[in-house]
């Protein structure tokens, strides 16, 4: 089955040691888009790749930052995370085609992330 | 600016009892409007997909609608198996961002 795959599902790392978290598919979508998301909150995007463009949201903290070395893959790095990037990380994808009709978005099962 | 609200927050309900979620939007050129169901420490999983006011869409317990302002998503006899938060995000006409809503946490009790 296509899918989008997030690997570690969890992830415990120490105040300030960087982490990388990552993110497969096999839709062959276009787009992925990381979001982090804290309990009871909404998703809050942090950025997404077009294709190879990156697309970095304006209140997103420089401590965070992407690759997406090929279409299948992306990362996130957290170069020194603190307490408060403790959340729950959703990778998500879609595959947009200009016209106007939707385009579903799917997700990862997510990457959850304590930080001591 | 693109903004999502759902209401209520929380809601409990006696299994069989139907209820609807609501969720109101404000965006520049509706592209598509979506609604995802979370459980705890899972990824959103995708439920449906309405784009034109009017549009109705079932699945199992569930109908969703759409208006030039709000969805709702009815959910009828829910069974215990329903609680979960469930997620609206919309899509603009411009741009490739999805914007979410905080979401609905249903508890359905036996």
């Amino acid at each position: 089955d296509a899918m989008v795959i997030q690997n570690p599902r969890y992830q415990v790392t120490q105040f300030g040691k960087p982490v990388t978290l990552s993110c497969s598919q096999t839709l062959n979508h276009n787009v992925m888009y990381w979001y982090q998301q804290k309990s009871s909150q909404a998703p809050k995007l942090l950025f997404h790749y077009y294709d190879k463009d990156f697309n970095n949201e304006a209140d997103t903290p420089d401590n965070f930052q992407s690759r997406r070395p090929n279409t299948s893959f992306c990362f996130l790095d957290i170069r020194s995370p603190g307490l408060g990037d403790a959340a729950m990380y959703l990778c998500a994808t879609s595959r947009i085609i200009s016209g106007p009709f939707p385009n579903e978005q799917f997700f990862g099962p997510g990457t959850r992330l304590t930080v001591l | 600016e693109d903004q999502v609200t759902q209401s209520p927050e929380a809601l409990r309900l006696q299994e069989g009892e139907s209820s609807s979620l609501n969720c109101s939007y404000t965006v520049s050129g509706l592209r598509g409007l979506f609604w995802y169901r979370q459980d705890p420490g899972k990824g959103p999983e995708f439920l449906f997909t309405l784009y034109s006011a009017g549009e109705e869409k079932e699945k199992e317990r569930l109908k969703a609608t759409l208006t030039k302002k709000e969805s709702f998503l009815h959910i009828t006899a829910p069974k215990p198996e329903d609680s979960a938060t469930y997620l609206c995000a919309v899509q603009a006409v411009a741009g490739n961002q999805f914007y979410f809503g905080t979401g609905t946490s249903l508890t359905v009790i036996p």
